[in-house]
């Protein structure tokens, strides 16, 4: 069946730099959305994106417009608070009934 | 900001016995959903509901029961409570057709089955 694939699996900075994760998809998708999960296992909603890029702080996340096959999420000067797992979700559309599929994760660790 | 509020927020159950699990939305969204997640692992989709009164299949439907008997309400019921279900459950609800139809979660319910 239709796969997103999240990479890094885990990521390590220090407070103060920049980094990026990527989903890939197996197939063409509609939209993509980008969450992070906290230590207490809460989901938080940052980015729906049916093309281009949305902004929000230090966070930017773009959405491939032509091939509609990945997502980034770009952190830009790393803080503590960004610690977390993220995930991304994408929606195929189509016959898919409008089911997202959800990435294994990307555990962020950001140290002092 | 939107709320999705789940109830009981953990839950011990033995096994072979029925588990209800509940959703309540104030967004006056007509998508909610219920997903699970395994230590490690992200999220997948159990049932979902687009109105009051209907639901359908999502991706792994078996062994689990919903019910949305308002436009506000999803229920999440486990009939025959197995090993195999233990698990974080999220309920979630969207809006779709708007533009913007970002997934707003609740805090989940962590359920053991022992």
């Amino acid at each position: 069946g239709d796969q997103v694939e999240q990479s890094p699996s885990a990521l390590s900075l220090h407070e103060g730099t920049d980094s990026a994760l990527r989903c890939n998809f197996t197939t063409t998708m509609r939209s993509v959305q980008w969450f992070r999960q906290n230590s207490r296992g809460s989901l938080i909603s940052l980015f729906y994106l049916a093309s281009g890029t949305k902004e929000n702080g230090r966070l930017k996340s773009a959405f491939d417009s032509k091939e509609r096959r990945y997502s980034t999420l770009h952190i830009r000067d790393a803080q503590l608070e960004d610690s977390g797992t993220y995930f991304c979700a994408a929606e195929a559309g189509g016959g898919s009934g409008n089911k997202l599929i959800f990435g294994t994760g990307t555990l962020l660790s950001v140290k002092p | 900001e939107a709320a999705v509020t789940q109830s009981p927020r953990s839950k011990v159950a033995v096994t072979g016995g029925k588990v209800t699990l509940s959703c309540h939305q104030t967004n006056n969204h007509d998508y909610m959903y219920w997903y699970r997640q395994d230590t490690g692992h992200g999220l997948r989709l159990i049932h979902y509901s687009y109105v009051a009164d209907s639901t359908e299949k999502g991706d792994i439907p078996d062994g689990y029961k919903a019910s949305r008997p308002s436009q506000e309400n999803f229920s999440l019921i486990l009939e025959l409570a197995s090993l195999s279900q233990t698990a974080v459950y999220f309920c979630a609800s969207s809006e779709k057709g708007t533009g913007n139809e970002r997934l707003f979660f609740g805090h989940g319910t962590k359920l053991s089955v022992l």
